[in-house]
């Protein structure tokens, strides 16, 4: 069965650093990939998406991902963090095509001043 | 543009009563999802909607669970008899096509008493 992991449930990060979230996947093919943020009350927003081609991605709001293949992981990057990152990141994956997304259960980041 | 909205933002339920959950997808867009993401946990698929067909409920916890879209845009998502575990945050999302980006919405937060 497919599966999205995200080993992670909370990373904090100082403003300016740079940010690493991790996630794993289980699926026999090429997957979509996609990473979503949500604030506080918001719905989920789309940060980038992988279907094929170029396995680095990059998204809104400064964020970028790398697929690799032989890792099955698909990390989500970001050179400086800014306090208004703070979210929780939920890495997803479309098993055959872009619907019926399966999430991992997300990555609460803290950014501290 | 106007995004994807859902009405009630909370609602909270005793066991045993009905509720109905109401989403108004972008216009235009022909794909309408339903997740549930239950309270730090990752959204799970529920339903798929393409125009008014239900395509995919496979989801669906229960048959307490049904969902229609009867003219191909507004959705309502009905959960009868409700059980202490439906409590969680109901999100709607919608895309032009299946293979789309999925908008979401800022979900319902159901709480059963």
């Amino acid at each position: 069965a497919q599966s999205v992991t995200q080993p992670d449930i909370h990373i904090t990060v100082s403003e300016g650093a740079s940010l690493e979230l991790r996630c794993n996947y289980s699926y026999g093919a090429t997957p979509y990939l996609f990473w979503y943020v949500q604030s506080p009350g918001q719905g989920l927003q789309l940060l980038l998406k992988y279907f094929s081609g170029d396995t680095l991605v990059q998204g809104i709001k400064g964020f970028e991902a790398e697929f690799k293949r032989s890792q099955s992981s698909f990390n989500l990057r970001k050179p400086s963090v800014h306090w208004s990152d703070a979210a929780e990141y939920f890495c997803a994956v479309g098993p055959d095509s872009s619907y019926k997304l399966i999430f991992g259960s997300g990555t609460r980041l803290l950014v501290r001043p | 543009g106007a995004g994807v909205s859902q009405s009630p933002r909370y609602k909270v339920a005793k066991r045993g009563q009905d509720v109905a959950l109401r989403c108004d997808p972008i216009s235009g867009h022909v794909s309408l999802f339903w997740y549930q993401q239950a309270l730090g946990q990752g959204p799970e698929f529920l339903t798929y909607f393409q125009n008014e067909a239900q395509l995919d409920k496979s989801g669906l916890p229960s048959d307490r669970f049904f969902a229609e879209r009867p003219e191909g845009s507004v959705s309502t998502l009905k959960i009868q008899r409700t059980q202490q575990e439906d409590s969680a945050v109901y999100l709607c999302a919608s895309s032009l096509g299946n293979q789309e980006t999925q908008y979401f919405g800022p979900g319902t937060r159901l709480l059963v008493l």
